[in-house]
Protein backbone atom coordinates (compact mmCIF):
# COMPACT_ATOMS: atom_id res chain seq x y z
CA UNK A 1 0.00 0.00 0.00
CA UNK A 2 1.11 3.73 -0.87
CA UNK A 3 2.17 5.45 2.35
CA UNK A 4 3.37 9.26 3.13
CA UNK A 5 6.39 10.18 1.10
CA UNK A 6 8.62 13.35 2.23
CA UNK A 7 11.52 14.73 0.72
CA UNK A 8 14.15 15.19 0.65
CA UNK A 9 14.42 12.45 3.79
CA UNK A 10 18.51 14.54 5.09
CA UNK A 11 18.79 18.44 4.89
CA UNK A 12 21.93 20.07 6.22
CA UNK A 13 21.55 24.13 6.47
CA UNK A 14 23.40 26.77 7.61
CA UNK A 15 22.08 29.36 10.20
CA UNK A 16 20.07 31.69 8.68
CA UNK A 17 19.44 29.80 5.69
CA UNK A 18 15.87 28.82 4.45
CA UNK A 19 14.23 25.03 3.85
CA UNK A 20 11.43 23.50 2.17
CA UNK A 21 10.32 20.28 3.28
CA UNK A 22 7.56 18.27 0.85
CA UNK A 23 5.26 15.98 1.62
CA UNK A 24 2.99 13.70 -0.59
CA UNK A 25 0.24 12.57 1.39
CA UNK A 26 -1.45 8.75 0.85
CA UNK A 27 -3.53 8.88 -2.22
CA UNK A 28 -6.99 10.03 -1.29
CA UNK A 29 -6.28 11.11 2.40
CA UNK A 30 -7.80 14.69 2.79
CA UNK A 31 -5.92 15.66 5.95
CA UNK A 32 -2.29 16.59 6.14
CA UNK A 33 -0.18 16.97 9.45
CA UNK A 34 2.98 18.54 10.65
CA UNK A 35 5.19 17.61 13.61
CA UNK A 36 8.40 18.61 14.57
CA UNK A 37 10.39 16.14 16.88
CA UNK A 38 13.47 17.17 18.69
CA UNK A 39 15.98 13.82 20.15
CA UNK A 40 14.18 12.23 22.91
CA UNK A 41 10.78 14.45 22.74
CA UNK A 42 7.35 13.69 21.74
CA UNK A 43 6.34 14.56 18.46
CA UNK A 44 5.12 18.25 18.29
CA UNK A 45 2.17 19.44 16.26
CA UNK A 46 3.10 22.47 13.79
CA UNK A 47 0.04 22.90 11.68
CA UNK A 48 -2.25 20.99 9.44
CA UNK A 49 -4.52 21.35 6.36
CA UNK A 50 -8.06 19.80 5.80
CA UNK A 51 -8.77 19.79 1.60
CA UNK A 52 -6.28 22.40 1.47
CA UNK A 53 -7.08 25.04 3.98
CA UNK A 54 -5.48 24.84 7.10
CA UNK A 55 -7.71 23.48 9.64
CA UNK A 56 -4.97 23.64 13.37
CA UNK A 57 -1.90 25.61 13.76
CA UNK A 58 0.00 24.32 16.83
CA UNK A 59 3.77 26.02 18.37
CA UNK A 60 4.90 26.70 14.78
CA UNK A 61 7.54 29.20 14.69
CA UNK A 62 6.13 32.58 12.42
CA UNK A 63 9.27 32.03 10.80
CA UNK A 64 7.77 28.63 9.14
CA UNK A 65 5.07 28.53 6.93
CA UNK A 66 3.07 26.03 4.92
CA UNK A 67 0.48 25.43 2.84
CA UNK A 68 -1.45 22.66 0.72
CA UNK A 69 -1.51 22.51 -3.24
CA UNK A 70 -4.09 21.42 -5.30
CA UNK A 71 -2.95 17.59 -5.61
CA UNK A 72 -3.24 17.55 -1.84
CA UNK A 73 0.99 17.81 -1.71
CA UNK A 74 2.00 19.99 1.33
CA UNK A 75 5.26 22.04 1.88
CA UNK A 76 6.95 23.12 4.70
CA UNK A 77 8.83 25.85 4.33
CA UNK A 78 11.38 27.63 7.16
CA UNK A 79 13.24 30.99 7.01
CA UNK A 80 15.88 32.61 9.13
CA UNK A 81 16.73 28.68 10.53
CA UNK A 82 18.19 28.53 13.82
CA UNK A 83 20.38 26.02 15.72
CA UNK A 84 17.35 24.62 17.66
CA UNK A 85 14.88 23.67 14.44
CA UNK A 86 17.27 20.71 14.01
CA UNK A 87 14.80 17.97 14.39
CA UNK A 88 13.41 15.19 12.84
CA UNK A 89 9.98 16.99 11.29
CA UNK A 90 7.20 14.39 10.22
CA UNK A 91 4.50 15.11 8.14
CA UNK A 92 1.54 12.43 8.60
CA UNK A 93 -2.04 11.62 6.81
CA UNK A 94 -5.40 10.65 7.38
CA UNK A 95 -8.78 11.00 6.56
CA UNK A 96 -10.82 12.92 8.57
CA UNK A 97 -13.66 10.75 8.80
CA UNK A 98 -11.64 7.55 9.64
CA UNK A 99 -8.78 9.49 12.52
CA UNK A 100 -6.47 6.79 11.64
CA UNK A 101 -3.20 8.97 11.29
CA UNK A 102 -0.14 7.35 9.28
CA UNK A 103 3.06 9.03 9.24
CA UNK A 104 5.75 9.61 6.87
CA UNK A 105 9.66 8.54 7.19
CA UNK A 106 10.56 11.73 8.17
CA UNK A 107 13.08 14.98 7.44
CA UNK A 108 15.82 15.05 9.26
CA UNK A 109 17.08 18.68 9.26
CA UNK A 110 20.47 19.37 11.10
CA UNK A 111 21.50 23.24 11.06
CA UNK A 112 24.39 24.35 11.48
CA UNK B 1 -7.59 22.35 26.88
CA UNK B 2 -6.76 18.32 26.38
CA UNK B 3 -3.72 16.18 27.56
CA UNK B 4 -2.18 13.02 27.61
CA UNK B 5 0.08 12.04 30.84
CA UNK B 6 2.23 8.40 30.17
CA UNK B 7 3.96 8.30 33.68
CA UNK B 8 6.41 5.39 32.87
CA UNK B 9 9.01 6.93 30.76
CA UNK B 10 10.79 3.60 30.82
CA UNK B 11 9.67 -0.34 31.01
CA UNK B 12 11.28 -3.39 30.64
CA UNK B 13 9.80 -6.68 29.41
CA UNK B 14 11.68 -10.32 29.32
CA UNK B 15 11.37 -11.69 26.13
CA UNK B 16 7.59 -13.63 25.48
CA UNK B 17 6.44 -12.02 28.77
CA UNK B 18 3.45 -9.38 28.83
CA UNK B 19 3.66 -5.72 29.56
CA UNK B 20 1.36 -2.91 29.81
CA UNK B 21 2.08 0.71 29.09
CA UNK B 22 -0.16 2.88 31.05
CA UNK B 23 -1.82 6.35 29.58
CA UNK B 24 -4.20 8.61 30.52
CA UNK B 25 -6.14 11.68 28.85
CA UNK B 26 -8.09 14.49 30.16
CA UNK B 27 -10.82 15.66 28.00
CA UNK B 28 -14.31 17.80 28.26
CA UNK B 29 -15.27 15.83 25.14
CA UNK B 30 -17.44 12.68 24.94
CA UNK B 31 -16.28 11.95 21.57
CA UNK B 32 -12.65 11.55 20.46
CA UNK B 33 -10.27 8.84 19.32
CA UNK B 34 -7.11 7.13 20.94
CA UNK B 35 -4.48 5.28 19.81
CA UNK B 36 -1.22 3.71 20.55
CA UNK B 37 1.93 4.68 18.47
CA UNK B 38 5.12 2.76 18.22
CA UNK B 39 8.73 4.53 16.90
CA UNK B 40 11.00 2.00 17.03
CA UNK B 41 15.04 2.95 16.38
CA UNK B 42 14.14 3.75 13.03
CA UNK B 43 12.03 6.52 14.30
CA UNK B 44 9.61 5.58 11.86
CA UNK B 45 5.75 6.17 13.99
CA UNK B 46 3.71 3.03 13.64
CA UNK B 47 0.28 3.06 14.50
CA UNK B 48 -0.33 0.10 16.86
CA UNK B 49 -3.81 0.33 17.70
CA UNK B 50 -6.75 2.58 17.94
CA UNK B 51 -9.91 2.88 19.92
CA UNK B 52 -12.95 5.12 19.18
CA UNK B 53 -14.81 6.21 22.73
CA UNK B 54 -18.20 5.32 21.93
CA UNK B 55 -17.14 1.61 21.67
CA UNK B 56 -17.01 0.04 24.79
CA UNK B 57 -15.19 -2.96 23.62
CA UNK B 58 -11.55 -2.95 24.05
CA UNK B 59 -9.65 -2.93 20.29
CA UNK B 60 -7.11 -5.49 19.99
CA UNK B 61 -4.35 -6.27 17.23
CA UNK B 62 -2.93 -9.71 17.49
CA UNK B 63 -0.51 -9.85 20.56
CA UNK B 64 -1.61 -5.73 21.32
CA UNK B 65 -4.97 -5.11 23.16
CA UNK B 66 -5.80 -2.07 25.02
CA UNK B 67 -8.01 -1.18 28.50
CA UNK B 68 -10.15 1.57 27.67
CA UNK B 69 -11.33 2.69 30.89
CA UNK B 70 -13.56 5.91 30.03
CA UNK B 71 -14.99 7.45 33.18
CA UNK B 72 -11.31 6.74 34.59
CA UNK B 73 -9.99 8.53 31.52
CA UNK B 74 -6.92 5.36 31.08
CA UNK B 75 -6.05 3.66 28.43
CA UNK B 76 -3.57 1.33 28.81
CA UNK B 77 -1.40 -1.03 26.51
CA UNK B 78 -1.19 -4.41 27.14
CA UNK B 79 1.52 -6.36 24.62
CA UNK B 80 1.21 -9.93 25.50
CA UNK B 81 4.03 -12.44 23.80
CA UNK B 82 6.51 -9.44 23.89
CA UNK B 83 9.53 -9.89 21.19
CA UNK B 84 12.57 -8.37 20.72
CA UNK B 85 10.91 -6.41 17.49
CA UNK B 86 8.37 -4.31 20.05
CA UNK B 87 11.49 -2.60 21.50
CA UNK B 88 10.57 1.06 20.57
CA UNK B 89 9.06 3.95 22.15
CA UNK B 90 5.35 3.87 22.57
CA UNK B 91 3.38 7.02 22.49
CA UNK B 92 -0.32 7.21 23.07
CA UNK B 93 -2.26 10.27 21.26
CA UNK B 94 -5.54 11.71 21.18
CA UNK B 95 -7.74 13.03 19.09
CA UNK B 96 -10.82 14.78 19.42
CA UNK B 97 -14.20 14.96 17.15
CA UNK B 98 -13.88 17.45 14.54
CA UNK B 99 -17.84 17.35 14.33
CA UNK B 100 -17.49 18.75 17.85
CA UNK B 101 -14.73 20.43 18.86
CA UNK B 102 -13.89 21.64 15.00
CA UNK B 103 -10.03 20.86 15.65
CA UNK B 104 -8.23 18.05 13.54
CA UNK B 105 -5.31 18.22 16.11
CA UNK B 106 -3.69 14.53 17.47
CA UNK B 107 -2.31 15.53 21.15
CA UNK B 108 0.94 13.31 21.87
CA UNK B 109 1.84 11.79 25.71
CA UNK B 110 5.77 12.05 26.27
CA UNK B 111 5.91 8.29 25.10
CA UNK B 112 7.28 5.35 27.25
CA UNK B 113 10.54 3.37 26.25
CA UNK B 114 10.16 -0.27 25.91
CA UNK B 115 13.19 -2.90 26.16
CA UNK B 116 12.76 -6.43 25.66
CA UNK B 117 15.43 -8.60 27.35
CA UNK B 118 16.23 -11.77 25.64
Amino acid sequence: AAGVIQSPRHLIKEKRETATLKCYPIPRHDTVYWYQQGPGQDPQFLISFYEKMQSDKGSIPDRFSAQQFSDYHSELNMSSLELGDSALYFCASSLVMTYEQYFGPGTRLTVT
Amino acid sequence: AQTVTQSQPEMSVQEAETVTLSCTYDTSESDYYLFWYKQPPSRQMILVIRQEAYKQQNATENRFSVNFQKAAKSFSLKISDSQLGDAAMYFCAYRGSSVTSGTYKYIFGTGTRLKVLA
